[in-house]
């Protein structure tokens, strides 16, 4: 069984166009997270939801929303996808909330905006 | 930026010999996490420290943590093939929430 699943896995879109990627994690986990890989392979924190609430939001634009309708699901939706916003995507999942325990990582979604 | 770094950025070695990353951070912590990223795949938990330990072991895999340093070695021994990957350190930094990722140690294993 998968325990975290994405969709798409790639996403091929166009300057301006508005797309979402859909998670879904199967271990109860009560905090999610998304994280953005960039063409170096550095990965940042994007979004962090505990129990469908927010709880971090490391200075993402505006153009990104993370919807979180229960807590096995962590949607990402993008607005006006610019050309940096090319990168692989990762959902993530971990239940210890503190001291900050493992993270499970889905497969990611490679993003390229042309 | 909060973001740690890890030398050797690539590292190339022969099949069986011993592979040593080290990652240097930044901010206080509670914990520190080695991942391995295989190419094209998600992240894949290998071993967690805690702060107050200082050596760690899980199989083929040996952690050091140096707080007064800030720093933490991860060792794989008796290498395999199967090894190559690409392997992050991530600490908890200032919040449990999210983990602050170095920028990762490309390896190869030769068979």
């Amino acid at each position: 069984d998968t325990a975290v699943s994405q969709t798409p896995k790639y996403l091929v879109t166009q300057m301006g166009n508005d797309k979402s990627i859909k998670c879904e994690q199967n271990l109860g986990h009560d905090t999610m997270y998304w994280y953005k890989q960039d063409s170096k392979k550095f990965l940042k924190i994007m979004f962090s939801y505990n129990n469908k609430e927010l709880i971090i939001n490391e200075t993402v634009p505006n153009r990104f929303s993370p919807k979180s309708p229960d807590k096995a699901h962590l949607n990402l939706h993008i607005n006006s996808l610019e050309l940096g916003d090319s990168a692989v995507y990762f959902c993530a999942s971990s239940q210890v909330r503190s001291p900050g325990g493992e993270q499970y990582f889905g497969p990611g979604t490679r993003l390229t905006v042309t | 930026s909060q973001q740690g770094e890890e030398d050797p950025q690539a590292l190339s070695i022969q099949e069986g010999e011993n592979a040593t990353m080290n990652c240097s951070y930044k901010t206080s912590i509670n914990n520190l996490q080695w991942y391995r990223q295989n190419s094209g795949r998600g992240l894949v938990h290998l071993i967690l420290i805690r702060s107050n330990e200082r050596e760690k072991h899980s199989g083929r895999l040996r952690v050091t943590l140096d707080t007064s340093k800030k720093s933490s070695s991860l060792l794989i021994t008796a290498s395999r093939a199967a090894d190559t990957a690409s392997y992050f350190c991530a600490t908890d930094g200032d919040s449990s929430y999210k983990l602050i990722f170095g920028s990762g140690t490309r390896l190869l294993v030769r068979p």
